[in-house]
């Protein structure tokens, strides 16, 4: 079965400081792959999504980036992150429409 | 208008009550919709999908009304593990791999 791993589950990072979450999915190959962010009392927003290793798709203009170095990881970073960065921060992966997700950062920017 | 658009809640309902919720969307060439539920702190699980002709899965049930443009969950004799947010899920037609998600309907039952 198919399993979605995202790390770490908490963090808390200062303004001007970089980031890196790290997502990896097993039992399947060349997923679609997602970064999603949820902040408090708003829907899921799309970051970015991938269909393959080094296709990237940004889906809003922000302060983070997406690689994709292997067929089953997907990484988010940032060089300098900003209080507006803080949230819920989801990666998620599809076999078709459907959406399955790990189990997400909370990232605090101080 | 939000493309979906859900009441906040918190619904508050004794167990064994019957609850349902509806979300509205401002898309008429959306295909595909799904409520997911999310505890608190985790992340979201699909719940259903919901088709045009209406899906039931044990005391859940979940319509479509293309018309009016909103879906629904229904949830009956609830438990209180059913104590969770609720989110309407709604495929945008802008890419390919778009969902448009509403922010949720909080659920608390009380026993």
């Amino acid at each position: 079965s198919q399993t979605i791993h995202q790390w770490p589950a908490t963090l808390v990072q200062p303004v001007g400081s970089p980031l890196s979450l790290e997502c990896t999915v097993e039992g399947t190959s060349n997923p679609n792959l997602y970064w999603y962010r949820q902040a408090a009392g708003r829907g899921l927003q799309l970051l970015f999504y991938s269909v393959g290793i080094g296709q990237i798709s940004s889906e809003v203009p922000q302060n983070l980036s997406a690689s994709r170095p292997q067929d089953r990881q997907f990484i988010l970073s940032s060089k300098k992150l900003l209080l507006s960065d803080s949230g819920f921060y989801l990666c998620a992966w599809s076999p078709g429409e459907k959406l399955f997700f790990g189990s997400g950062t909370q990232l605090s920017v101080l | 208008r939000k493309e979906v658009e859900q009441d906040p809640g918190p619904f508050n309902v004794p167990e064994g009550a019957t609850v349902a919720f509806n979300c509205t969307y401002s898309n008429s060439a959306s295909q595909s919709f799904f409520w997911y539920r999310q505890d608190c702190r985790k992340e979201p699980k699909l719940l259903m999908s919901v088709y045009s002709s209406g899906n039931e899965d044990g005391r859940f049930t979940a319509q479509l009304n293309r018309a009016s443009q909103y879906i629904s969950l229904l949830i009956r004799d609830s438990k209180l593990s059913d104590s969770a947010t609720y989110l309407c899920v709604v495929e945008g037609t802008d890419s390919n791999y778009q969902l448009i998600w509403g922010a949720g309907t909080k659920l608390i039952i009380k026993p």
